[in-house]
C-alpha cells in the first residue's frame, strides 16, 4: 500500500484561503469514505481535525472544512492565522490489513 | 485528565528487542481498539498496528509482520509494543493513539511519543 500523495508545502497569507490536496487510488481513498486530516505541530504529536472525509470533532474550528472526489480529497482552511501554520496529514481507511496509509504531509506556511 | 503516556524508547542495538508501553487515563481505556503510529525524524507519519477493544485482534503493516507484537492489559490501562529484531530504518518517535468511536478509521486522541533509536 502506496503512501497518498501530497503537495509538499503550501502557503498563504493571514486572513486567506489555502487548500492542500490529497490524492490516493481507486483501493483507498476512492472506495472509502473513512479520510481524515491531522494537524501537527513540531514536537508535538498529531491532532484529529476532520474524519471521515468532512466532519469535524468538537472543539475544531469550522474554519477547517474538507471535501472528497474520486480518488482525490482535500483540505481548506478559511481565514488563515499564525496558528494554523504546521504540517498536515491525509489519512485513508484502506479495508486490508494494513488498516490505514497516511499522506507524505504538507507544510503549511503563513506568510 | 484524558490522556496517552508512552514510554519504553532508547537507544537499541540493529537486531535487538524493545518493549514499548502506553499508559491511558481518563477514559475507559477497555472499549476502544488501540494503535501505534510511527514517525522517522523529519519524515510523515507512518502507521504500525492496532489490537481490538478486547485484544482478540491485531493487524500490522507488512515490514513489521513476524517481529512486532501488540497487546493490551485492560486491566492495568496499557497497550505495549513488543519490537523484535529491530532495524535502522526503524529509527522513530512511536505514538499510541486512540480510535475515535465516531469513526472507524480515524484517530481522536495521541500521545506525546516515545523515541527509539536503532544503532549500532
Amino acid at each position: 500500500q502506496s503512501a497518498l500523495t501530497q503537495p509538499r508545502s503550501v502557503s498563504g497569507s493571514p486572513g486567506q484561503s489555502v487548500t492542500i490536496s490529497c490524492t490516493g487510488t481507486s483501493s483507498d481513498v476512492g472506495t472509502y469514505n473513512y479520510l481524515s486530516w491531522y494537524q501537527q505541530h513540531p514536537g508535538q504529536a498529531p491532532k484529529l481535525i476532520i474524519f471521515d472525509v468532512s466532519q469535524r470533532p468538537s472543539g475544531v474550528p469550522d474554519r477547517f472544512s474538507a471535501s472528497k472526489s474520486g480518488n482525490a480529497a482535500s483540505l481548506t482552511i478559511s481565514g488563515l492565522l499564525a496558528e494554523d501554520e504546521a504540517e498536515y496529514y491525509c489519512c485513508s481507511y484502506t479495508g486490508t490489513d494494513v488498516y490505514v496509509v497516511f499522506g507524505g504531509g504538507t507544510k503549511l506556511t503563513v506568510l | 485528565q484524558v490522556q496517552l503516556v508512552a514510554s519504553g524508547g532508547g537507544v537499541v542495538q540493529p537486531g535487538r528487542s524493545l518493549r514499548l508501553s502506553c499508559a491511558a487515563s481518563g477514559f475507559i481505556f477497555s472499549t476502544y481498539a488501540m494503535h501505534w503510529v510511527r514517525q522517522a525524524p523529519g519524515k510523515g507519519l507512518e502507521w504500525v498496528a492496532a489490537i481490538s477493544f478486547d485484544g482478540s485482534t491485531e493487524t500490522y503493516v507488512d515490514s513489521v509482520k513476524g517481529r512486532f507484537i501488540v497487546s493490551r492489559d485492560n486491566s492495568k490501562n496499557t497497550l505495549h509494543l513488543q519490537m523484535n529484531s529491530l532495524r535502522v530504518e526503524e529509527t522513530a518517535v512511536y505514538f499510541c493513539a486512540r480510535s475515535t468511536p465516531r469513526s472507524i478509521a480515524a484517530f481522536d486522541l495521541w500521545g506525546l511519543g516515545t523515541m527509539v533509536t536503532v544503532s549500532s
